[in-house]
């Protein structure tokens, strides 16, 4: 069993729209990453959180570590935002457990 | 400030042979991870190097190696290379004590 579930595996949205990807887990954890991953493989840190909510722009990202579920938002999605997102749960040692990851596609 | 550097970003290796990857981890960062991501999955631990040991390890066999050298860079070594070998390599760096990862570009490593 995966001690980290992502969900969907594969969203579409149309520019503007309302985006939410889900993650939980079943580990203990230190810290959580949302992480993106465009095609070419280059990953970038969107946050690190290890409670409440932290917003960067049109993205915000909230944890609840007591339910072990923390979610993703894309606000006023646009097509730039297309790429695999990641949730990576920390643990103690600092070591990263990585989700499958969140396919998501913003059309014009 | 330049981040995390790996070399090669692609090589072709023959399955026998045997391939070294290198990474630099960012400035101030004395951490380094090591991560295997195969086509269309999620990156998978391979092991973590802190003051030149290595202090984790995730579920890969002997024939992945790996060294910290005293500038904090490091090297992967695979050994005896299968078609399974094949995926993408990500190293990502951190200050020791703290959870904030930088990530590399990665090596597109191809067994043939």
């Amino acid at each position: 069993k995966n001690e980290v579930e992502q969900s969907p595996q594969n969203l579409t949205a149309q520019e503007g729209e309302f985006i939410t990807i889900n993650c939980s887990y079943s580990v203990g954890i230190s810290a959580l990453h949302w992480l993106q991953q465009h095609p070419g493989g280059g990953i970038v840190s969107l946050f690190m959180l290890s409670s409440g909510k932290k917003k960067h722009g049109r993205l915000i990202a909230t944890i609840n570590i007591q339910e072990k579920h923390s979610s993703l938002h894309i606000t006023a999605s646009h097509p730039r935002d297309s790429a695999v997102y990641i949730c990576a749960p920390t643990d103690s040692w600092g070591k990263l457990q990585f989700g499958a990851g969140t396919q998501v596609v913003v059309t014009p | 400030d330049a981040g995390v550097t790996q070399s090669p970003t692609h090589l072709i290796k023959t399955r026998g042979q045997q391939v070294t990857l290198r990474c630099s981890p960012k400035s101030g960062h004395d951490t380094v991870s090591w991560y295997q991501q195969a086509l269309g999955q999620g990156p998978q631990f391979i092991f973590q190097y802190y003051e030149e040991e290595e202090r984790q390890r995730g579920n890969f066999p002997d024939r992945f190696s790996g060294h910290q050298f005293p500038n904090y860079s490091s090297e992967l070594n695979v050994n005896a290379l299968l078609l399974g070998d094949s995926a993408l390599y990500l190293c990502a760096s951190r200050p020791q004590g703290a959870y904030g990862y930088t990530f590399g570009s990665g090596t597109r490593l191809t067994v043939v």
